[in-house]
């Protein structure tokens, strides 16, 4: 069965430097999406992106942050100066077309010192 | 924030017993969903319930939903230990929006 792939598993990176975020969605989605999870609170959304452009973006997901489908099979999370309550599980979403469920990838831990 | 809280925070039954977690939400919404999270790991996409329906099963899940209390339970009967998780209940917005808004989820843990 198809599934969204997320690269790298876990990031470690100083405060003030630059990560991206990889993940591959299911082949024939149209919809992505990027949420995050601080450990132990909520699952957060960040934004959303449909037919190259961002569709929605939450309060969190600031001018630090950007999204790009450099390709036709992955989609990205860049943050620009990473902070240290950037530290969080970022998981990646898809769905397809004229569905509401989004199919989730095992997401990536993403720790800044 | 449109998601509430789901309860119980956590929940302790043995192998056999059926588990019953609650949800609730504040707005309107287009549908509710389940997910599964194990330790550490990914979403797993459980059920979606359509605000006009009432109840849907899925194998051993059957998920309700009452729109006039904003609320919804999900009831994993015949537990087995590979159950032991953590269970989102997540809504969307009816205005078109298509991002979800999680709740703070329910430990449950089956021992066997």
């Amino acid at each position: 069965e198809p599934e969204v792939t997320q690269t790298p598993s876990h990031q470690v990176t100083q405060m003030g430097q630059e990560v991206i975020l990889r993940c591959v969605p299911i082949s024939n989605h149209l919809y992505f999406y990027w949420y995050r999870q601080i450990l132990g609170q909520k699952v957060e959304f960040l934004v959303s992106f449909y037919n190259n452009e961002i569709s929605e973006k939450s309060e969190i997901f600031d001018d630090q942050f950007s999204v790009e489908r450099p390709d036709g099979s992955n989609f990205t999370l860049k943050i620009r100066s990473t902070k240290l309550e950037d530290s969080a599980m970022y998981f990646c979403a898809s769905s397809p077309q004229g569905s509401d469920t989004q199919y989730f990838g095992p997401g990536t831990r993403l720790t800044v010192l | 924030s449109q998601q509430g809280e789901e309860d119980p925070q956590a929940l302790s039954i043995q192998e056999g017993e059926n588990a019953t977690m609650n949800c609730s939400y504040k707005t309107s919404i287009n549908n509710l969903q389940w997910y599964r999270q194990n330790s550490g790991r990914g979403l797993v996409h459980l059920i979606l319930i359509r605000s006009n329906e009432r109840e849907k099963h899925s194998g051993r899940l059957r998920v309700t939903l009452d729109t006039s209390k904003k609320s919804s339970s999900l009831l994993i009967t015949a537990s087995r230990a590979a159950d032991t998780a953590s269970y989102f209940c997540a809504t969307d917005a009816t205005a078109g929006a298509n991002n979800l808004f999680f709740g703070t989820g329910t430990r449950l843990t089956v021992i066997p």
